[in-house]
């Protein structure tokens, strides 16, 4: 099973909003990542947690605040976004972080448009 | 310069037609290579995985991977209309993380 869920699919917010997106895998996977896409681009790298604990942030503002409650879930809290903050937002998974062998494998996203 | 390249496109090919798709990558100690298909709106979804220089097969898709050329691609044949989407070619290098190209988006045309 390569799945991997999020909730919700979409989601509107006004910018002094706080609302979470969620993502779950149960592949036993011990590495997960938060991605934003924008339109037309490939999807950028936001955070990476390795067996529960965040192992890179690649400089998001911290109006986006990661959490790994456990091995399956991941959360990403958002408060006080910009409207330029709307994006697809991807969870991905794979076994472990930096393996040769490393297989990511996307859920289908959180459309997220911020007004 | 880029760390990942692709043929921006867009790339249109008949119905039935081999599309070949073409990356290129800058860091030499690169050793995952992965082909990432996209349909507009959707996430993004793995179709090929390569580690070794040469040939894999997979159905209809075919990667290629030259290291001393640094460049890997992907042939679909007999390109289906439902295979247009956008591709993504990424790239895990000294990082360990997914470098991913800007995407080659392929139109089937019936």
């Amino acid at each position: 099973d390569t799945e991997v869920t999020q909730t919700p699919k979409h989601l509107v917010m006004g910018m002094t909003n706080k609302k979470s997106l969620k993502c779950e895998q149960h592949m036993g996977h011990r590495a997960m990542y938060w991605y934003k896409q924008k339109a037309k681009k490939p999807p950028e790298l936001m955070f990476v947690y390795s067996y529960e604990k965040l192992s890179i942030n690649e400089s998001v503002p911290s109006r986006f605040s990661p959490e790994c409650p456990n091995s399956s879930l991941l959360n990403l809290h958002l408060h006080a976004l910009q409207p330029e903050d709307s994006a697809l937002y991807l969870c991905a998974s794979s076994q472990v972080q930096g393996a040769r062998y490393n297989e990511q494998f996307f859920g289908p996203g959180t459309r997220l448009t911020v007004l | 310069q880029k760390e990942v390249e692709q043929n921006s496109g867009p790339l249109s090919v008949p119905e039935g037609a081999i599309a070949s798709l073409n990356c290129t990558y800058s860091d030499r100690v690169s050793q995952s290579f992965f082909w990432y298909r996209q349909y507009s709106g959707k996430s993004p979804e793995l179709i090929m995985s390569i580690y070794s220089n040469g040939d894999k097969e997979d159905g209809r898709f075919t990667a290629q991977l030259n290291k001393a050329s640094q460049y890997v691609s992907l042939l679909i044949r007999d390109s289906q209309p439902s295979d247009s989407a956008t591709y993504l070619c990424a790239v895990s290098g000294s990082a360990r993380q997914l470098t991913f190209g800007s995407g080659t988006q392929l139109t089937v045309l019936p």
